[in-house]
C-alpha cells in the first residue's frame, strides 16, 4: 500500500499522559499536514511542513502540541499533558508540488 | 481572521434528486478544493478551483468558483445512494494553510 499511513490508529490515554503518533506519508512527497476532526466538524489545521521544514502553525495550538519531521520524511505530533478536550481523531495529509492533499486514515485519540 | 462557512449542514435527498452545497469565504482565496468523506472513513480529494469564475465537471458532479474567489458550490446531479458521505469545501490561501468547512452531510433514500 503507497498511501498515507498513520500508527495507531488508536489511541486510549489517561488525562495528563504525553501521547506521540507517527505518520508516514507518501513517498517523496514534500509537503505535510496536520489536522484535527472533532465529530461534525471539518478538519482543523494544526501544522504544515515543507520537507522537514515547518512552515506554519495553528494559533490555536497550545504548546502542548509540537511536531517534528526531522528528515523530511516522516512526521510525530506529540500532544504533553493531555487533556479531555484533546479527544478527536488527528488526520495526517501529505502533498508533492501540487495542492491535492491525501490523507491518512487518521488516529483516534480517546482521553479519559 | 479567515473563516469558512458552509450550508446546509445537512441534506436528505431521495435517489435521483439533485443536491447542491455552498461555500463562502470570509476572505478572497487563492483556490479552493473540495472533499468527500465517507462515514469512518477519511477526506479524500474530488478536485481543486483555481481561476475566478471556473466550472468543472465530474461526471455528474459539477464544482463552481464564484467570480470574486470567495464562494464555490457543488452540485451531484441524479444522486445515488453512492454518493452518501459528508462534503467539505476547504479554503487555501498562498500560505498552503487550508482551512475546511463544517462539511455537508449527504443522505440518499433509496
Amino acid at each position: 500500500d503507497t498511501g498515507v499511513s498513520q500508527d495507531p490508529r488508536h489511541k486510549i490515554t489517561k488525562r495528563g499522559q504525553n501521547v506521540t503518533f507517527r505518520c508516514d506519508p507518501i513517498s517523496e512527497h514534500n509537503r505535510l499536514y496536520w489536522y484535527r476532526q472533532t465529530l461534525g466538524q471539518g478538519p482543523e489545521f494544526l501544522t504544515y511542513f515543507q520537507n522537514e521544514a515547518q512552515l506554519e502553525k495553528s494559533r490555536l495550538l497550545s504548546d502542548r502540541f509540537s511536531a517534528e519531521r526531522p528528515k523530511g520524511s516522516f512526521s510525530t505530533l506529540e500532544i504533553q499533558r493531555t487533556e479531555q478536550g484533546d479527544s478527536a481523531m488527528y488526520l495526517c495529509a501529505s502533498s508533492y508540488h501540487t495542492d491535492t492533499q491525501y490523507f491518512g486514515p487518521g488516529t483516534r485519540l480517546t482521553v479519559l | 481572521g479567515q473563516q469558512v462557512m458552509q450550508i446546509p449542514q445537512y441534506q436528505h435527498v431521495q435517489e435521483g434528486e439533485d443536491f447542491t452545497t455552498y461555500c463562502n469565504s470570509s476572505t478572497t482565496l487563492s483556490n479552493i478544493q473540495w472533499y468527500k468523506q465517507r462515514p469512518g472513513g477519511h477526506p479524500v480529494f474530488l478536485i481543486q478551483l483555481v481561476k475566478s469564475g471556473e466550472v468543472k465537471k465530474q461526471k455528474r458532479l459539477t464544482f463552481q468558483f464564484g467570480e470574486a474567489k470567495k464562494n464555490s458550490s457543488l452540485h451531484i446531479t441524479a444522486t445515488q445512494t453512492t454518493d452518501v458521505g459528508t462534503y467539505f469545501c476547504a479554503g487555501g490561501w498562498r500560505t498552503y494553510k487550508y482551512i475546511f468547512g463544517t462539511g455537508t452531510r449527504l443522505k440518499v433514500l433509496a
